[in-house]
């Protein structure tokens, strides 16, 4: 299984500020996912990210507000841009399960803790 | 679209209650089917899955059956613990690589020593 770190751990901005996170994964995997987590609430998947190209999006986020890089196969950053409070969030970083057996599956990191003012 | 709809919570249990969150599913095809748990401050884990119709997942003491008549995955446990104090995401994906995963809205479980 994958191990996942993500940077920072917990981030306190201002709004209209851009914060961006990290996500860093000790093995090449193919897919990594970024979610949103608002407070008491599920996650919401915001985009999936391969390398080489450009990133996913799904519905309810553009690639203005939430831009993403994938510059190699253990690598990725999610930007939150022009932050409000509303944007208060867990994000949350995953990746694939890369093959074999356990390859239906997703592991993530342990989150990034984001609270605008 | 496919969707995951579990127990509303919290939760709240007596160490070494007997656990059920129960979780229903809705999807097109034949989903695999996961319990995702997160402990506070901390991401997901995944805790148990299972890929096919009547397969049972385990493990923790935790176990889900794969019930594809009744399209469920509750998720029971026979006594539990203060550590296990957490919030439980059932799922199912479709794919075959770790992609198109839909979360339940998750269930909060608090167990009183």
């Amino acid at each position: 299984s994958a191990v996942i770190s993500q940077k920072p751990s917990r981030d306190i901005c201002q709004r209209g500020t851009s914060l961006t996170i990290q996500c860093q994964v000790d093995s090449q995997v193919t897919m990594m996912f970024w979610y949103r987590q608002q407070p008491g609430q599920s996650l919401t998947l915001i985009a999936t990210a391969n390398q080489g190209s450009e990133a996913t999006y799904e519905s309810g986020f553009v690639i203005d507000k939430f831009p993403i890089s994938r510059p190699n196969l253990t690598f990725s950053t999610l930007t939150v841009s022009n932050m409000s409070p509303e944007d208060s969030s867990i994000y949350l970083c995953s990746v694939d399960g890369a093959g074999g057996p356990r390859g239906n599956e997703q592991f993530f990191g342990p989150g990034t803790r984001l609270t605008v003012l | 679209g496919d969707s995951v709809t579990q127990m509303e919570g919290p939760v709240t249990l007596s160490e070494e209650a007997f656990l059920t969150i129960n979780c229903t599913y809705t999807a097109t095809g034949y989903p695999s089917l996961f319990w995702y748990v997160q402990y506070p401050g901390e991401g997901l884990q995944l805790l148990l899955k299972a890929t096919k119709a009547d397969d049972k997942g385990s493990n923790k003491g935790f176990e889900a059956t794969y019930r594809k008549e009744t399209t469920s995955f509750h998720l029971e446990k026979g006594s539990v613990q203060v550590s296990d104090s957490a919030v439980y995401f059932c799922a199912l994906s479709d794919g075959v690589y770790g992609q198109n995963f839909v979360f339940g809205p998750g269930t909060r479980l608090s167990v009183l020593p």
